[in-house]
């Protein structure tokens, strides 16, 4: 099984702040990598497909890169409604999850 | 619009089997291009991929090697859902349950999710 580590189980930051979260994966997945934003009481929203990809409806301040092991997501001008749990997934090789990072108010 | 519905019971005694329904809208059960997932979350897991079927000419199921001796899945083409069962169930697997339709190598549509207390 290809296992995904985020280094970050949380971090503290403010409104306006730039914000990176990273992911690795335990073996090369090419760019099959996707990110979601997870909130309490509601369902996963997808954000960046194929590492890079913005989903429909996602605002541009959210952005991916990376390819192989080690890949990035970034916020810029972090908002009040970012304020979540935000997990990396390889679909490589079937699903992995990473462990999740949740971005806190600082 | 692609719309998933989850039904089931959310209080499992331990040992017994957990069963949850997806009823899926606006795609089909049986379309060639997706994939329907089941995943999990817990505080102490967070999110947690249990697994997935799909049709391609014929019937395809993947678990995770966690609880792959104690899932399946079945798809239901008449009622155009699919559905969970794990069995041997115990407080570890008390968690909200979640379907989604995988497409192109994403998850894109979720449901509501299901919290599943299993109780000792």
């Amino acid at each position: 099984d290809i296992q995904m580590t985020q280094s970050l189980s949380s971090l503290s930051a403010s409104v306006g702040d730039r914000v990176t979260i990273t992911c690795r994966a335990s073996q090369s997945i090419s760019t099959s990598l996707n990110w979601y934003q997870h909130k309490p009481g509601k369902a996963p929203k997808l954000l960046i497909y194929a590492a890079s990809r913005l989903q429909s409806g996602v605002p541009s301040r959210f952005s991916g890169s990376g390819s192989g092991t080690d890949f990035t997501l970034i916020i810029s001008n972090l908002q009040p409604e970012d304020f979540a749990t935000y997990y990396c997934q390889q679909s490589y090789s079937t699903r992995t999850f990473g462990q999740g990072t949740k971005v806190e108010i600082k | 619009q692609v719309q998933l519905q989850q039904s089931g019971p959310g209080l499992v005694k331990a040992s017994q089997t957990l069963s949850l329904t997806c009823a899926i809208s606006g795609d089909s059960v049986s379309s060639n291009g997706a994939t329907w997932n089941w995943i999990r979350q817990s505080p102490s897991r967070g999110l947690e991929w249990l697994g997935r079927t799909y049709y391609r000419s014929k019937w395809y199921s993947d678990y995770a090697v966690s609880v792959k001796s104690r899932i399946t899945f079945n798809p239901d083409t008449s009622k155009n859902q699919f559905s969970l069962q794990l069995s041997s169930v115990t407080p570890e697997d008390t968690a909200v349950y979640y379907c989604a339709r995988g497409y192109s190598g994403y998850d894109d549509y979720w449901g509501q999710g299901t919290l599943v207390t299993v109780s000792s």
